[in-house]
């Protein structure tokens, strides 16, 4: 099986920097996504990783390290709507479905 | 608008009841999905159909039954549950299994169902 974790809950204050981590233990990785989820929303597509290394989007950049099975997301001047649930994916072990965490909810206040 | 439609929004069932979830996608994709989400868990996998072929049923109980009469629609039918089946069912749809690289199994959701059983 995969056991994927991922912190319960963050808070941040607007224009600041924050960062998810995503640690991932599998056999045969294949792939790790980002997803963000607004209450009562659906879960929308941030990132895909499959190489080592840092991919830059906008405001929010996603890292990977296979070799520690380590992920994070990374959100640059953090507004109020950034406040949302970002769920870490992973697809490993010849599927091609991804495993969810749990999701970290994210409150940026003021 | 993620391309991927599901109806109702809100469904509040007795234990005896029978309903129907629905979802449309639009976007030209092979594989569907439903998920369920529970608070404080992680999204659970039930249901992959391919090509109109259910290809995952992650040991649901029978009291769920897909059905995929397309590429394009997805049904989950309801009946007899249990108040801990309240929860938020997500369905997705992506390209589909050998279709490219593994950026291209990102999966597009629709807002969901949420569902309450009394």
């Amino acid at each position: 099986g995969q056991n994927i974790d991922q912190p319960t809950e963050m808070t941040a204050t607007e224009g600041a920097i924050v960062q998810i981590n995503c640690t991932y233990q599998t056999s045969g990785f294949n792939g790790l996504f980002w997803y963000q989820q607004h209450a009562g929303e659906a879960p929308t597509f941030l990132s895909y990783n499959v190489l080592d290394g840092l991919e830059e989007k906008g405001r929010f950049s996603s890292f990977l390290s296979r070799s520690k099975g380590y992920s994070y997301l990374l959100l640059k001047e953090l507004q109020m709507k950034d406040s949302a649930s970002y769920l870490c994916a992973v697809i490993a072990g010849g599927s091609y479905i991804p495993t969810f965490g749990r999701g970290t909810s994210l409150i940026v206040h003021p | 608008e993620t391309g991927v439609t599901q109806t109702p929004r809100h469904l509040v069932m007795g234990m005896t009841n029978k309903k129907s979830l629905k979802c449309e996608q639009h976007l030209g994709h092979n594989a569907m999905y439903w998920y369920k989400q529970s608070a404080k868990k992680p999204l659970e996998l039930m249901f992959v159909y391919n090509f109109k072929e259910q290809t995952e049923n992650n040991s649901v109980p029978s009291r769920f039954s897909p059905e995929c009469p397309n590429s394009s629609h997805l049904f989950l039918h309801l009946h007899t549950l249990q108040p801990e089946d309240s929860a938020l069912y997500l369905c997705a749809s992506s390209q589909g299994p050998g279709q490219g690289q593994g950026a291209n199994e990102k999966l597009f959701f629709g807002s969901g169902t949420q569902l309450s059983v009394l």
